[in-house]
């Protein structure tokens, strides 16, 4: 049983291009969840997502980001016109049910992310 | 919404010793507080987690203890070994139903260095 897939694992993107995160959840799962990860911070919540629906995007910037998780396929981060204040690490989480606190085994399982530098 | 502190940003110790790592929380309405361990080049690892009903939970040689009025939770790891080494992030979340229950604000976390 594969856990949450991301990729590439590492991404570089000159200033002004397009980047795109891959993120398979874990077989089962239908709750998508994308966190940035800046240099020597915390993970910060930027979007929940079910199939095919979008639940809360509050933590995305309003401009150049989007993401989706269609019917069928992995969930999608789209990063447009990239500029260096993107470069980050991007980490995906999948559950089974909305939400966490369901404690080891359940809730939340992360990726092991996205390293995207731009330059 | 939600803040959380976490100290210390660094924590160096030698094996065998213990480690603990203290956080702190703004928004009254958390009450489920998990840690993560992540290790260089991978995604962050559930270790342990609490909920606002329990004061502290034991799991080998990690326990978690949790003081609701003081908004104050730590982690706490005996018989440190060099295998422990990695960066910990505690968070919070409210798990208020109809509320947003999956949505976790972490610490900037701190890097444990277990010296042989």
């Amino acid at each position: 049983n594969a856990g949450v897939m991301q990729n590439p694992r590492h991404l570089v993107r000159r200033r002004g291009q397009e980047a795109r995160l891959r993120c398979s959840p874990m077989k089962g799962h239908s709750h998508v969840y994308w966190y940035r990860q800046l240099p020597e911070e915390g993970l910060k919540f930027m979007v929940y997502l079910q199939k095919e629906n979008i639940i809360d995007e509050s933590g995305m910037p309003k401009e150049r980001f989007s993401a989706e998780f269609p019917k069928e396929g992995p969930s999608i981060l789209r990063i447009q016109q990239v500029v260096r204040g993107d470069s980050a690490a991007y980490f995906c989480a999948s559950s089974p049910l909305a939400g966490t606190g369901l404690g080891k085994g359940y809730g939340y399982t992360f990726g092991s992310g996205t390293r995207l530098t731009v330059v | 919404g939600e803040n959380v502190e976490q100290h210390p940003s660094t924590l160096s110790v030698q094996e065998g010793d213990s480690a603990v790592i203290k956080c702190t929380y703004s928004d009254s309405a958390s009450n489920y507080f998990p840690w993560y361990k992540q290790e260089l080049g991978k995604g962050p690892q559930l270790i342990i987690d609490i909920r606002s009903n329990v004061g502290e939970k034991k799991d080998q040689r990690i326990a978690v203890t949790l003081n609701k009025t003081a908004k104050h939770f730590s982690l706490h790891i005996t018989e440190t070994q060099p295998e422990d080494s990695a960066v910990y992030f505690c968070a919070a979340q409210p798990q208020n139903s109809g509320g947003s229950n999956y949505k976790l604000t972490f610490g900037k976390g701190t890097l444990l260095t277990v010296n042989p």
